[in-house]
């Protein structure tokens, strides 16, 4: 069974320029993840999907962050226009919601950085 | 608001020692508690997860944790740790039943000395 698929793996870009990535979730997992982690910090909650929907997106900056998960399959978080402050790692996870909590599975994350 | 303390932001260990990762969380509801592990740039993978039952966890790698509800601690512990355990350990916890948002820890950087 494939794993979370992300592509690009690295990108980097000049401030003010407008950057996406991309998440391939495991097959039939309906609820997906983006988190942004920061050097030596923990992974922070972006924004949550159940299926198309997304269901919490508190802590995504609406004014130049935007996502989409079209079909509730794949996702797209784009930036714009990228900022110094947004350099880090953004990953992408997805699990099967069903009875109880289940496990999110990672992908290898984006390496961003704004120069 | 549910938070997630790793008490030590470094952990140096000889080889074949034993370690244990501190992990404190927050919360007046039931929890799940998972840790994770992420190897140089890797994303993360599960080593074990508390939902229920039993309070000794064991995982992946030899590893296991110990659900302390008193304490509100799940520390994870190692016997004997090798050169290959060098990573970061994130601790994360999911608040009440249903509730599938994950809060993680900032990590703990586990070094194995040889």
């Amino acid at each position: 069974e494939a794993g979370v698929v992300q592509s690009p793996r690295y990108k980097i870009i000049e401030k003010k320029q407008p950057v996406a990535f991309w998440c391939n979730p495991i097959s039939g997992h309906n609820t997906l993840y983006w988190y942004r982690q920061n050097l030596g910090q923990g992974p922070e909650l972006l924004i949550r999907y159940e299926n198309e929907e997304a269901v919490d997106d508190s802590q995504l900056p609406k004014d130049r962050f935007s996502a989409e998960r079209l079909k509730g399959v794949d996702s797209t978080l784009k930036i714009q226009p990228a900022e110094l402050g947004d350099s880090a790692v953004y990953l992408c996870a997805s699990s099967r919601r069903g009875e109880g909590t289940t496990e999110a599975f990672f992908g290898q994350g984006t390496r961003l950085t704004v120069v | 608001a549910q938070s997630v303390t790793q008490l030590d932001s470094q952990v140096p260990v000889f080889e074949e020692a034993p370690v244990e990762l501190r992990c404190n969380y927050s919360s007046s509801v039931s929890v799940y508690l998972f840790w994770y592990v992420q190897y140089p740039n890797q994303g993360l993978q599960l080593l074990l997860k508390y939902l229920s039952g039993s309070t000794l966890v064991k995982g992946i790698n030899g590893f296991e944790a110990e659900f302390n509800k008193s304490q509100t601690s799940f520390h994870l512990r190692k016997p004997s740790v090798h050169i290959s355990d060098t990573a970061e350990y994130f601790c994360a916890v999911i608040q009440g039943f249903g509730n599938e948002k994950l809060t993680f820890g900032t990590g703990t950087r586990l070094t194995i000395i040889p």
